[in-house]
């Protein structure tokens, strides 16, 4: 069965850092694409970011230079390094399995809450 | 590439059908048939309903049926039942600029 299960979120102060986890079952992270996706409160989703099979990454442009995607082959695991935190950054932050540009998998989401 | 355009509400009694549309530019749904739509009810994690403008995932109703037509996608849902009342969702490829993916702002279903 293919789950994803997602970490990290939490309450951060503006200009900090924090890295999402999602952790796979059922399928192997580094053989698909994986992609992050958020949804800010009350609001739309807002695509962020994805890392193709073969190690390629793209960001959406609210989040590039300051968010990173990557993944641990061995831990099966993606990530997300989300540095230099904004108040418009916060959000549930879902990660999902891509085929053909479609999501088919999603884990239950972490919220990410920027705030002093 | 902004936010794909769908109408915030639409409303039907159950047995009815209704439609919901996503409209886009000839940059994204025009140009690709690569259009998904999302279910979503309140607290809970997006759930994949049609791909690739009119597929559907195994374990979908055949109540939920997807089309395109030039830059416009549409949802139609037919013989409405209680538990389809949700936020849907529409998304688009958009090629290689970025963003390479690009959603719809939602719609609101509510069953009367």
């Amino acid at each position: 069965e293919v789950q994803l299960v997602e970490s990290g979120g939490g309450l951060i102060q503006p200009g900090g850092s924090l890295r999402l986890s999602c952790a796979a079952s059922g399928f192997t992270v580094s053989s698909n694409y994986m992609s992050w996706v958020r949804q800010a409160p009350g609001k739309g989703l807002e695509w962020v970011s994805v890392i193709y099979s073969g190690g390629s990454t793209y960001y959406a442009d609210s989040v590039k230079g300051r968010f990173t995607i990557s993944r641990d082959n061995s831990k099966n695991t993606l990530y997300l390094q989300m540095n230099s935190l904004r108040a418009e950054d916060t959000a549930v932050y879902y990660c999902a399995r891509e085929t053909a540009v479609a999501y088919g998998y999603w884990g239950q989401g972490t919220l990410v809450t920027v705030s002093s | 590439q902004s936010a794909l355009t769908q109408p915030a509400s639409v409303s039907g009694s159950p047995g009815q059908s209704i439609t919901i549309s996503c409209t886009g530019t000839s940059s994204d749904v025009g140009s690709y048939n690569l259009v998904s739509w999302y279910q979503q009810h309140p607290g809970k994690a997006p759930k994949l309903m049609i791909y690739e403008v009119s597929k559907r995932p195994s374990g979908v109703s055949n109540r939920f049926s997807g089309s395109k037509s030039g830059n416009t996608a549409s949802l139609t849902i037919s013989g409405l039942q209680a538990e389809d009342e949700a936020d849907y969702y529409c998304c688009s490829y958009a090629g290689s600029s970025t963003p390479g993916v690009v959603f719809g702002g939602g719609t609101k279903l509510t069953v009367l």
